[in-house]
Protein backbone atom coordinates (compact mmCIF):
# COMPACT_ATOMS: atom_id res chain seq x y z
CA UNK A 1 0.00 0.00 0.00
CA UNK A 2 1.85 3.16 -1.37
CA UNK A 3 -0.69 5.63 0.67
CA UNK A 4 -0.85 7.84 3.37
CA UNK A 5 0.09 5.76 6.55
CA UNK A 6 -1.09 6.45 10.34
CA UNK A 7 -0.29 4.49 13.49
CA UNK A 8 -1.93 3.88 15.17
CA UNK A 9 -4.93 3.47 14.69
CA UNK A 10 -6.89 3.79 18.07
CA UNK A 11 -5.17 4.94 21.06
CA UNK A 12 -6.90 5.63 25.23
CA UNK A 13 -4.79 7.31 27.15
CA UNK A 14 -5.36 8.61 30.49
CA UNK A 15 -5.45 12.17 31.06
CA UNK A 16 -2.53 13.53 31.77
CA UNK A 17 -0.48 10.96 29.83
CA UNK A 18 1.82 11.88 26.49
CA UNK A 19 1.00 10.09 23.58
CA UNK A 20 2.70 10.38 20.21
CA UNK A 21 1.43 9.99 16.94
CA UNK A 22 3.21 8.69 13.56
CA UNK A 23 2.38 9.74 9.93
CA UNK A 24 4.30 7.92 7.21
CA UNK A 25 3.16 10.14 4.06
CA UNK A 26 3.46 9.31 0.28
CA UNK A 27 7.33 8.80 -0.51
CA UNK A 28 7.71 11.47 -3.22
CA UNK A 29 5.58 13.79 -1.28
CA UNK A 30 7.17 16.72 0.35
CA UNK A 31 4.28 19.08 2.14
CA UNK A 32 2.46 17.24 5.05
CA UNK A 33 -0.15 18.48 7.09
CA UNK A 34 -2.22 17.54 10.71
CA UNK A 35 -5.69 17.81 11.10
CA UNK A 36 -7.86 17.61 13.71
CA UNK A 37 -11.53 16.12 13.48
CA UNK A 38 -14.27 16.10 16.00
CA UNK A 39 -17.79 14.12 15.47
CA UNK A 40 -19.80 16.12 13.36
CA UNK A 41 -17.11 19.02 12.44
CA UNK A 42 -14.95 19.14 9.32
CA UNK A 43 -11.23 18.48 9.84
CA UNK A 44 -9.09 21.92 11.46
CA UNK A 45 -6.08 22.85 10.10
CA UNK A 46 -3.14 22.21 12.81
CA UNK A 47 0.09 22.67 11.54
CA UNK A 48 1.86 21.95 7.68
CA UNK A 49 5.02 20.82 7.20
CA UNK A 50 7.34 21.38 3.36
CA UNK A 51 10.22 19.34 3.67
CA UNK A 52 11.34 19.18 6.75
CA UNK A 53 10.39 22.78 7.51
CA UNK A 54 7.23 23.39 9.75
CA UNK A 55 6.02 26.57 7.84
CA UNK A 56 2.63 26.81 10.58
CA UNK A 57 1.30 26.13 13.28
CA UNK A 58 -2.64 26.66 14.52
CA UNK A 59 -3.29 28.72 17.38
CA UNK A 60 -5.54 25.58 18.34
CA UNK A 61 -2.37 24.13 19.11
CA UNK A 62 -1.27 24.63 22.31
CA UNK A 63 2.40 24.47 23.55
CA UNK A 64 1.11 20.82 24.64
CA UNK A 65 1.47 19.89 21.19
CA UNK A 66 4.44 19.42 18.96
CA UNK A 67 5.31 18.39 15.49
CA UNK A 68 8.30 16.95 14.22
CA UNK A 69 9.05 15.89 10.43
CA UNK A 70 12.85 14.52 10.67
CA UNK A 71 14.58 14.52 7.11
CA UNK A 72 11.40 15.24 5.91
CA UNK A 73 10.13 11.61 5.45
CA UNK A 74 7.64 10.59 8.48
CA UNK A 75 6.12 13.01 10.88
CA UNK A 76 5.72 12.59 14.29
CA UNK A 77 2.74 14.41 16.54
CA UNK A 78 3.00 14.27 20.37
CA UNK A 79 0.35 15.94 22.77
CA UNK A 80 1.80 15.93 26.17
CA UNK A 81 -0.48 15.98 29.56
CA UNK A 82 -3.79 14.92 27.55
CA UNK A 83 -6.56 16.41 28.42
CA UNK A 84 -10.06 14.97 27.81
CA UNK A 85 -10.77 17.84 24.84
CA UNK A 86 -7.79 16.11 23.24
CA UNK A 87 -10.28 13.35 22.36
CA UNK A 88 -10.38 13.75 18.56
CA UNK A 89 -9.55 11.96 15.17
CA UNK A 90 -5.83 12.91 14.20
CA UNK A 91 -5.40 12.84 10.50
CA UNK A 92 -2.25 13.45 8.53
CA UNK A 93 -2.53 14.29 5.11
CA UNK A 94 -0.01 14.49 2.55
CA UNK A 95 0.65 16.28 -1.00
CA UNK A 96 3.22 16.66 -4.13
CA UNK A 97 1.49 19.49 -6.03
CA UNK A 98 -1.68 20.33 -5.40
CA UNK A 99 -4.65 16.86 -4.55
CA UNK A 100 -4.02 16.46 -0.60
CA UNK A 101 -4.49 12.66 0.07
CA UNK A 102 -4.99 11.54 3.41
CA UNK A 103 -4.16 8.84 6.28
CA UNK A 104 -7.29 7.25 7.69
CA UNK A 105 -6.67 8.75 10.75
CA UNK A 106 -5.97 8.12 14.44
CA UNK A 107 -8.58 7.99 16.80
CA UNK A 108 -7.68 9.30 20.18
CA UNK A 109 -9.93 8.92 23.51
CA UNK A 110 -8.67 10.69 26.70
CA UNK A 111 -10.23 8.89 30.04
CA UNK B 1 -11.00 28.61 11.75
CA UNK B 2 -13.04 26.95 9.19
CA UNK B 3 -12.43 28.56 5.67
CA UNK B 4 -15.35 26.86 4.21
CA UNK B 5 -18.82 26.51 4.91
CA UNK B 6 -21.26 23.67 3.41
CA UNK B 7 -25.16 24.08 2.51
CA UNK B 8 -27.23 22.44 3.48
CA UNK B 9 -25.49 20.58 6.30
CA UNK B 10 -27.55 17.12 5.97
CA UNK B 11 -28.97 16.57 2.80
CA UNK B 12 -31.70 13.12 2.39
CA UNK B 13 -32.51 11.90 -1.15
CA UNK B 14 -33.72 8.83 -2.71
CA UNK B 15 -31.66 6.76 -4.33
CA UNK B 16 -31.61 7.53 -8.36
CA UNK B 17 -32.15 11.51 -7.26
CA UNK B 18 -29.69 13.66 -8.02
CA UNK B 19 -27.95 15.40 -4.85
CA UNK B 20 -26.41 19.19 -5.02
CA UNK B 21 -24.07 20.29 -2.32
CA UNK B 22 -22.84 23.84 -2.06
CA UNK B 23 -19.77 25.20 -0.27
CA UNK B 24 -18.98 29.08 0.06
CA UNK B 25 -15.39 30.19 1.26
CA UNK B 26 -14.05 33.49 2.17
CA UNK B 27 -10.52 34.35 1.09
CA UNK B 28 -8.62 33.82 -2.42
CA UNK B 29 -8.28 30.33 -3.32
CA UNK B 30 -5.53 27.88 -5.94
CA UNK B 31 -8.02 25.55 -5.63
CA UNK B 32 -10.97 23.98 -4.77
CA UNK B 33 -11.17 20.09 -3.75
CA UNK B 34 -14.28 17.89 -2.58
CA UNK B 35 -13.18 14.68 -0.45
CA UNK B 36 -16.03 12.33 0.79
CA UNK B 37 -15.88 10.91 4.39
CA UNK B 38 -17.80 7.68 5.14
CA UNK B 39 -18.32 7.56 8.61
CA UNK B 40 -15.48 7.17 11.31
CA UNK B 41 -12.98 6.95 8.04
CA UNK B 42 -10.11 8.86 6.24
CA UNK B 43 -11.15 11.20 3.75
CA UNK B 44 -11.35 10.58 0.02
CA UNK B 45 -10.26 13.00 -2.54
CA UNK B 46 -13.15 13.81 -5.39
CA UNK B 47 -12.00 15.84 -7.18
CA UNK B 48 -9.99 19.13 -7.78
CA UNK B 49 -10.99 22.35 -9.81
CA UNK B 50 -8.32 25.10 -10.36
CA UNK B 51 -9.43 29.05 -9.32
CA UNK B 52 -9.31 29.49 -13.53
CA UNK B 53 -11.23 26.77 -14.44
CA UNK B 54 -15.51 27.25 -14.12
CA UNK B 55 -16.50 23.28 -14.43
CA UNK B 56 -15.08 20.21 -14.08
CA UNK B 57 -16.83 16.49 -14.51
CA UNK B 58 -15.10 13.28 -12.83
CA UNK B 59 -17.92 10.16 -13.29
CA UNK B 60 -21.07 11.10 -11.37
CA UNK B 61 -19.66 13.95 -10.12
CA UNK B 62 -19.61 17.83 -11.55
CA UNK B 63 -18.41 20.04 -10.05
CA UNK B 64 -18.79 23.76 -10.54
CA UNK B 65 -16.78 27.31 -8.94
CA UNK B 66 -17.65 30.67 -9.25
CA UNK B 67 -14.89 32.95 -7.59
CA UNK B 68 -16.85 35.92 -7.75
CA UNK B 69 -19.22 34.99 -5.30
CA UNK B 70 -16.17 32.82 -3.82
CA UNK B 71 -18.89 29.49 -4.04
CA UNK B 72 -18.90 26.08 -4.97
CA UNK B 73 -21.06 23.21 -5.90
CA UNK B 74 -21.04 19.16 -6.15
CA UNK B 75 -23.61 17.22 -8.20
CA UNK B 76 -23.65 13.49 -7.69
CA UNK B 77 -25.86 12.99 -10.11
CA UNK B 78 -28.38 8.82 -10.15
CA UNK B 79 -27.33 9.12 -6.53
CA UNK B 80 -26.44 5.25 -5.14
CA UNK B 81 -26.71 4.10 -1.44
CA UNK B 82 -23.00 3.95 -0.95
CA UNK B 83 -22.70 7.68 -2.09
CA UNK B 84 -24.31 8.34 1.39
CA UNK B 85 -21.40 9.89 3.29
CA UNK B 86 -20.53 13.44 4.32
CA UNK B 87 -19.12 15.72 2.02
CA UNK B 88 -16.32 18.30 2.65
CA UNK B 89 -15.09 20.88 0.55
CA UNK B 90 -11.48 22.20 1.37
CA UNK B 91 -9.99 25.38 -0.01
CA UNK B 92 -5.73 26.47 -0.34
CA UNK B 93 -4.64 29.73 0.53
CA UNK B 94 -3.46 31.62 -2.41
CA UNK B 95 -0.07 32.89 -0.19
CA UNK B 96 2.94 31.77 -0.29
CA UNK B 97 2.57 27.74 0.17
CA UNK B 98 -0.30 25.86 -0.15
CA UNK B 99 -2.44 25.31 3.03
CA UNK B 100 -5.81 23.43 2.70
CA UNK B 101 -8.30 24.28 4.90
CA UNK B 102 -11.92 22.68 5.04
CA UNK B 103 -15.36 23.56 5.30
CA UNK B 104 -17.99 22.24 7.78
CA UNK B 105 -19.39 19.18 5.55
CA UNK B 106 -22.99 18.14 4.20
CA UNK B 107 -24.24 14.90 5.61
CA UNK B 108 -25.83 12.59 2.47
CA UNK B 109 -28.07 10.02 2.95
CA UNK B 110 -29.11 8.11 0.05
CA UNK B 111 -32.33 5.97 0.88
CA UNK B 112 -32.28 2.73 -0.95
Amino acid sequence: DTGVSQNPRHKITKRGQNVTFRCDPISEHNRLYWYRQTLGQGPEFLTYFQNEAQLEKSRLLSDRFSAERPKGSFSTLEIQRTEQGDSAMYLCASSSQEEAFFGQGTRLTVV
Amino acid sequence: SQQGEEDPQALSIQEGENATMNCSYKTSINNLQWYRQNSGRGLVHLILIRSNEREKHSGRLRVTLDTSKKSSSLLITASRAADTASYFCATDSSGGYQKVTFGTGTKLQVIP
